[in-house]
């Protein structure tokens, strides 16, 4: 039973377009979320993060948007720059007095930027 | 100011071995996590521990892996007798609180094969 899902394996934006990039999660519990950027052979590095009681965060080139009613949030880069060429996780993790302390992740989004 | 680290990066063994993960977490941080990623998919939490401690370890198979981090030292990750099944990147996050408000920084992650 999948709890974050990113559905998009994979996604090629030109560069200095947007990249937009999807998660969807089922767990009602969750009210903090977090994109991580991964590149191959490296660990996760944390991008960016939002509660529940905001729907947009945003950091330079990164906005992060959340729809708690659709239990869904995005991530958009923008304008996408050949180093954003990477894998995406969506983490999500409840609150710590009713859940557990680890994060969970998706699947992740193999983003390509195309020159 | 080093990050979280990892040894070995890369770690053989034979089907039956032990194998023994460490995991020094950045200065000041008290809460160390494992996470395990299987090929194709998402990071998968274990557990987590602070000093002396298991705090939570709902992801960790029922036998044969454990984890420890005693008073002096780094966190290990001990999978004993291993399998195929085992191969996989394990990662290590740590965190200076607990709790989802704050992020938890990841090391470059161990990849297990088993022969």
């Amino acid at each position: 039973d999948q709890q974050v899902k990113q559905n998009s394996p994979s996604l090629s934006v030109q560069e200095g377009r947007i990249s937009i990039l999807n998660c969807d999660y089922t767990n009602s519990m969750f009210d903090y979320f977090l994109w991580y950027k991964k590149y191959p052979a490296e660990g996760p590095t944390f991008l960016i993060s939002i509660s529940s009681i905001k729907d947009k965060n945003e950091d330079g080139r990164f906005t992060v948007f959340l729809n708690k009613s659709a239990k869904h949030l995005s991530l958009h880069i923008v304008p996408s720059q050949p180093g954003d060429s990477a894998v995406y996780f969506c983490a999500a993790s409840a609150n710590s007095g009713g859940g557990a302390d680890g994060l969970t992740f998706g699947k992740g989004t193999h983003l390509i930027i195309q020159p | 100011n080093a990050g979280v680290m990892q040894n070995p990066r890369h770690l053989v063994r034979r089907r039956g071995q032990e194998a023994r993960l460490r995991c020094s977490p950045m200065k000041g941080h008290s809460h160390v996590y494992w996470y395990r990623q299987l090929p194709e998919e998402g990071l998968k939490f274990m557990v987590y521990l602070q000093k002396e401690n298991i705090i939570d370890e709902s992801g960790m198979p029922k036998e044969r892996f454990s984890a420890e981090f005693p008073k002096e030292g780094p966190s290990i990750l001990r999978i004993q007798q291993v399998v195929r099944g085992d191969s996989a990147a394990y990662f290590c996050a740590s965190s200076q609180y607990r709790g989802p408000a704050d992020t938890q920084y990841f090391g470059p992650g161990t990849r297990l094969t088993v022969l």
